[in-house]
């Protein structure tokens, strides 16, 4: 069984930083695709990241250069790394594994429960 | 970036409607287009991926159709269970992008 489990939030002060991790079991990370996903309070959902198989990485501008994303092959783990932090950046964090049907075309096919990052001093 | 959106953004329905949300894109993007329904402090759940196909375990009175910009999730007998908000999503290029969400709530 597929399962995904998020930890790292909590509250922090705008600049700081924060690593979220996500601990997956029932498939293997390495050879998979994976993503992280956020939700503002009371708002829509917002791609962050994803790191493909073979480790090429992708971001939107509002996180390129402040976001990471990187995985640990052993531990089959996923994390994502956030500096300079704005109080825009709230939001529930997910990690989804990211299925690749073929010709570019990718779907979220399974959800951690998420972890709330509230930056705020 | 490509502009997701989604309409209605909320409907009132009862259980047995048959009920349909339609997803526009800023430009063509095939069917590279798929749909979440996530429920109030839950995780989203895939129903449709790549416009049409229903992704297992989820009940076949969920269908998608499109192609291009145009797209819809349809709904054919609404069950108590299917409250929620739905959203879809691009992943024809980057930076991949969600549309704002219809919720469906109960006359």
């Amino acid at each position: 069984e597929v399962q995904l489990v998020e930890s790292g939030g909590g509250l922090v002060q705008p600049g700081g930083s924060l690593r979220l991790s996500c601990a997956a079991s029932g498939f293997t990370v390495s050879s998979s695709f994976m993503s992280w996903v956020r939700q503002a309070p009371g708002k829509g959902l917002e791609w962050v990241s994803v790191i493909y198989s073979g480790g090429d990485t992708y971001y939107p501008d509002s996180v390129k250069g402040r976001f990471t994303i990187s995985r640990h092959n052993s531990m089959n783990m996923l994390y994502l790394q956030m500096n300079s932090l704005r109080a825009e950046d709230t939001a529930v964090y997910y990690c989804a594994r990211t299925s690749y049907y073929g010709s570019g075309r990718y779907y979220f096919d399974y959800w951690g429960q998420g972890t709330l990052v509230t930056v705020s001093s | 970036d490509i502009q997701m959106t989604q309409s209605p953004s909320s409907l009132s329905a009862s259980v047995g409607d048959r009920v349909t949300i339609t997803c526009r894109a800023s430009q063509s993007i095939s069917s590279y287009l798929n749909w979440y329904q996530q429920k109030p402090g839950k995780a989203p759940k895939l129903l449709i991926y790549v416009a049409s196909s229903l992704q297992s375990g989820v009940p076949p009175r969920f269908s998608g159709s499109g192609s291009g910009t145009d797209f819809s999730l349809t709904i054919s007998s609404l069950q108590p269970e299917d409250f929620a908000t739905y959203y879809c999503q691009q992943s024809y290029s980057f930076p991949w992008t969600f549309g704002q969400g219809t919720k469906v709530e109960i006359k």
